[in-house]
C-alpha cells in the first residue's frame, strides 16, 4: 500500500535556526512528490519534485528528493515565526485518483 | 484566475439540518476532491471526481453525498448532519493536460453542527 511518513511530528524553534523536515515515502508508481504549507487555513503549494527534477529552492525554503532512498528533505533557513505552520508532504495518485498525504510536521517559530 | 472557490466560508447546522457545500473551479482540472480535516489532524478524503461524470468514495464517504454538475463544479451535501460532522472542509481540484501532479486546495469551510 502507497504511503507517507513524515518527521518529526512537531518541532520548536527560535527565530534564525535552521530546519529540516523530512517525508519518506513507499509508491509503487513514483511520480512526483508535493510540499505543502498549512497555516490556518487550506494547504498552498509550495514544491514539486520529480526524477528529473530533484532539487527545488525558493527563497529561504529548498527541497530535495532521494530517489533511491525514497526519501525528500524540506529545509528552511533562517526561519522567521512566519514560517509556523504545518508542513505536508504528498504523493500524487498512481494507479488511483487519489493523493496520499503524510500527517505533516508541525513547526513552531519563537520570536 | 480565481483558482478553488468554496462557499460557504463559515456554516452552523443543528443535528438532524441538511446542507450543501459548494465548490467550484476554473482551471480546467479533471479531477477534483472533498476533504475533511478536524483539529489538529491530517487531510481526510470523503469523496472524489476523476473527471466530469464520475464520483467515487474516499476514506470517510458515510454521511455524505456529492454531485459532479459539470467539470468546474463539485458539491458535497450533508443530508443529516450530526455533531461528528464538525469539521474544516477543503475542495480541491488536480489534472491538467499531461498529468495530474499539483492539487490546489479552496479557502475552506468550517462547519460546527451543534
Amino acid at each position: 500500500e502507497d504511503k507517507v511518513v513524515q518527521s518529526p511530528l512537531s518541532l520548536v524553534v527560535h527565530e534564525g535556526d535552521t530546519v529540516t523536515l523530512n517525508c519518506s515515502y513507499e509508491v509503487t508508481n513514483f511520480r512526483s512528490l508535493l510540499w505543502y504549507k498549512q497555516e490556518k487555513k487550506a494547504p498552498t503549494f509550495l514544491f514539486m519534485l520529480t526524477s528529473s527534477g530533484i532539487e527545488k529552492k525558493s527563497g529561504r525554503l529548498s527541497s530535495i528528493l532521494d530517489k533511491k532512498e525514497l526519501f525528500s528533505i524540506l529545509n528552511i533557513t533562517a526561519t522567521q515565526t512566519g514560517d509556523s505552520a504545518v508542513y505536508l508532504c504528498a504523493q500524487p495518485p498512481s494507479g488511483t485518483y487519489k493523493y496520499i498525504f503524510g500527517t505533516g510536521t508541525r513547526l513552531k517559530v519563537l520570536a | 484566475n480565481a483558482g478553488v472557490t468554496q462557499t460557504p466560508k463559515f456554516q452552523v447546522l443543528k443535528t438532524g439540518q441538511s446542507m450543501t457545500l459548494q465548490c467550484a473551479q476554473d482551471m480546467n482540472h479533471n479531477s477534483m476532491y472533498w476533504y475533511r480535516q478536524d483539529p489538529g489532524m491530517g487531510l481526510r478524503l470523503i469523496y472524489y471526481s476523476a473527471s466530469e461524470g464520475t464520483t467515487d468514495k474516499g476514506e470517510v464517504p458515510n454521511g455524505y453525498n456529492v454531485s459532479r454538475l459539470n467539470k468546474r463544479e463539485f458539491s458535497l451535501r450533508l443530508e443529516s448532519a450530526a455533531p461528528s460532522q464538525t469539521s474544516v472542509y477543503f475542495c480541491a481540484s488536480s489534472g491538467r493536460e499531461g498529468g495530474y501532479n499539483e492539487q490546489f486546495f479552496g479557502p475552506g469551510t468550517r462547519l460546527t453542527v451543534l
